[in-house]
């Protein structure tokens, strides 16, 4: 079975400095990975995903995440917060099995901007 | 833009109750997911669904769990008999395909509370 860690339940950064959310995975096959953002009050939304087409996976609000296989790593990034990137954040892979996709999810990462 | 939608927002119950939970999916989509996130934990996957039968459930869904696609446009989970630890957010999830690469299309969540 598949399994995903992130690494800090709680981020804390400084408006205009650089988001650093980890996320390390474990995958017998070559995985497809996802970050998924909640905003309060809302649903998850998808900010970017990995399909193997390339390494460095570029997202919408500026956010992109880089694909390491000998690191079993899938980190999100984004050089300049703002205040509304305010969120949690969820790491993802994807299985497949008995026909049907499932995504089986890491703890999640709430981050906080500071002003 | 086509999103997921579900209701309640919110659910409060007694224990020992049935509770029904609501989800519109995207209409053109095939495949159909419940996800639950209990407070401070992972979101974990629930159910699957496709073609009108389960495609896979996990341990979590025992027999107090069901899933009904009634009417071709609603999705349900239905919760026979409650239980104090089915408080959590559910969430309902919708793709065109069952495939693995795919991204899932999420809804705001229904937080259930269980007295």
């Amino acid at each position: 079975a598949q399994s995903v860690t992130q690494l800090g339940s709680h981020v804390s950064v400084s408006e205009g400095a650089l988001v650093l959310l980890r996320c390390n995975y474990s995958s017998s096959v070559p995985p497809y990975l996802f970050w998924y953002v909640q905003y309060p009050n809302q649903g998850l939304q998808l900010l970017l995903k990995y399909t193997s087409a390339a390494t460095l996976v570029k997202g919408i609000n500026g956010f992109e995440a880089e694909f390491k296989k000998s690191e079993t790593s899938f980190h999100l990034t984004k050089p300049s917060a703002h205040m509304s990137d305010a969120a949690e954040y969820f790491c993802a892979v994807s299985e497949w099995s008995e026909g049907a996709q499932k995504l089986v999810f890491g703890q999640g990462t709430r981050l906080t901007i500071n002003p | 833009e086509p999103e997921v939608t579900q209701t309640p927002s919110h659910q409060v119950t007694q224990m020992g109750q049935e509770v029904i939970l609501r989800c519109v999916p995207i209409s053109n989509h095939l495949y159909f997911y419940w996800y639950r996130q209990i407070l401070g934990q992972k979101v974990e996957f629930l159910v699957s669904f496709y073609n009108n039968e389960i495609s896979e459930k996990s341990e979590i869904f025992d027999d107090q769990f069901s899933v009904e696609r009634p009417d071709g446009s609603n999705f349900t989970l239905k919760i026979r008999s409650t239980k104090l630890e089915d408080s959590a957010m559910y969430f309902c999830a919708s793709s065109p395909s069952g495939l693995a690469i795919n991204e899932q299309f999420f809804g705001p969540g229904t937080r259930l509370t269980v007295l």
